[in-house]
C-alpha cells in the first residue's frame, strides 16, 4: 500500500533507549529517511539511507532497516529530544511519502 | 553553507491562487530536485511535489490539477502555485532540498535542507 505507518505516540524516560517505527510496502525498495520537527520549526533531518546522521546530529541518533519496517532509535534519550518524529520515502509511483509523525514525550 | 530563504503571500480569500517562491543561496542548483511540503496546523507534513534542475516535475495526484512548480535558473529560484485555494490549503509551506543516491539495493531519497516555512491562511 502507499502509506507509511507510524505510532502516533511514544513516550520514554530521560537517558533510557527508544525506538519509533515506521512501516510501509515502499520500505522493500527505498530507504527510509527520518526527520525531527519540534514545536514551530521546520524539519530537520536526523537520520537517512542505512544509517547516516548528518553532521550535527549527535550519535545517540541511529536508523535501522528490515523488510517493510524501517527504525529511528535513540539511545540515551535527552529532554531536547522531545519533538515529533516522522519518516519518508518514495512510494512505486516515484511520489514521496511522510508517515503520520510519532510524538516523542520524555519522562 | 546553502540557505533556502522561501516568501509569499501570507493571506489569501478562497478561490485566489497561492504564489510562494524559495531562493537557493550559497550552493548549486544544479543536480538536485527541489520540492514543495506543506502542514497544517496541528497535522502532518503532506508533500506537495517536486523539480529537478532540468524543469521536470513531479506531484502528488491529490493535488496535480491545482499545483505549479517552475524554477528560475538564473535566479536560483523555484516557485510553487496553487490554484483555487480553499481553507483546506491553510498550512505552513515548506521547500526543501532534496538529495538522492544508492546503497546496496535500495534507493536514497531525503530532504537535507528546509526553508523556515511560510503560513499561508485562506480565509473569506
Amino acid at each position: 500500500s502507499s502509506e507509511l505507518t507510524q505510532d502516533p505516540a511514544v513516550s520514554v524516560a530521560l537517558g533510557q533507549t527508544v525506538r519509533i517505527t515506521c512501516q510501509g510496502d515502499s520500505l522493500r525498495r527505498y530507504y527510509a529517511s527520518w526527520y525531527q520537527q519540534k514545536p514551530g520549526q521546520a524539519p530537520v533531518l536526523v537520520i537517512y539511507g542505512k544509517n547516516t546522521r548528518p553532521s550535527g546530529v549527535p550519535d545517540r541518533f541511529s536508523g535501522s532497516s528490515s523488510g517493510n519496517t524501517a527504525s529511528l532509535t535513540i539511545t540515551g534519550a535527552q529532554a531536547e529530544d522531545e519533538a515529533d518524529y516522522y519518516c519518508n520515502s518514495r512510494d512505486s509511483s516515484g511520489d514521496h511519502l511522510f508517515g503520520g509523525g510519532t510524538k516523542l514525550t520524555v519522562l | 553553507q546553502v540557505l533556502l530563504h522561501q516568501w509569499g503571500a501570507g493571506l489569501l480569500k478562497p478561490s485566489e491562487t497561492l504564489s510562494l517562491t524559495c531562493a537557493v543561496y550559497g550552493g548549486s542548483f544544479s543536480g538536485y530536485y527541489w520540492s514543495w511540503i506543506r502542514q497544517p496546523p496541528g497535522k502532518g507534513l503532506e508533500w506537495i511535489g517536486e523539480i529537478n534542475h532540468s524543469g521536470s516535475t513531479k506531484y502528488n495526484p491529490s493535488l496535480k490539477s491545482r499545483v505549479t512548480i517552475s524554477l528560475d535558473t538564473s535566479k536560483n529560484q523555484f516557485s510553487l502555485k496553487v490554484r483555487s485555494v480553499t481553507a483546506a490549503d491553510t498550512a505552513v509551506y515548506y521547500c526543501a532540498r532534496v538529495r538522492y543516491g544508492g546503497q546496496g539495493s535500495l534507493e536514497i531519497w531525503y530532504f537535507d535542507l528546509w526553508g523556515r516555512g511560510t503560513l499561508v491562511t485562506v480565509s473569506s
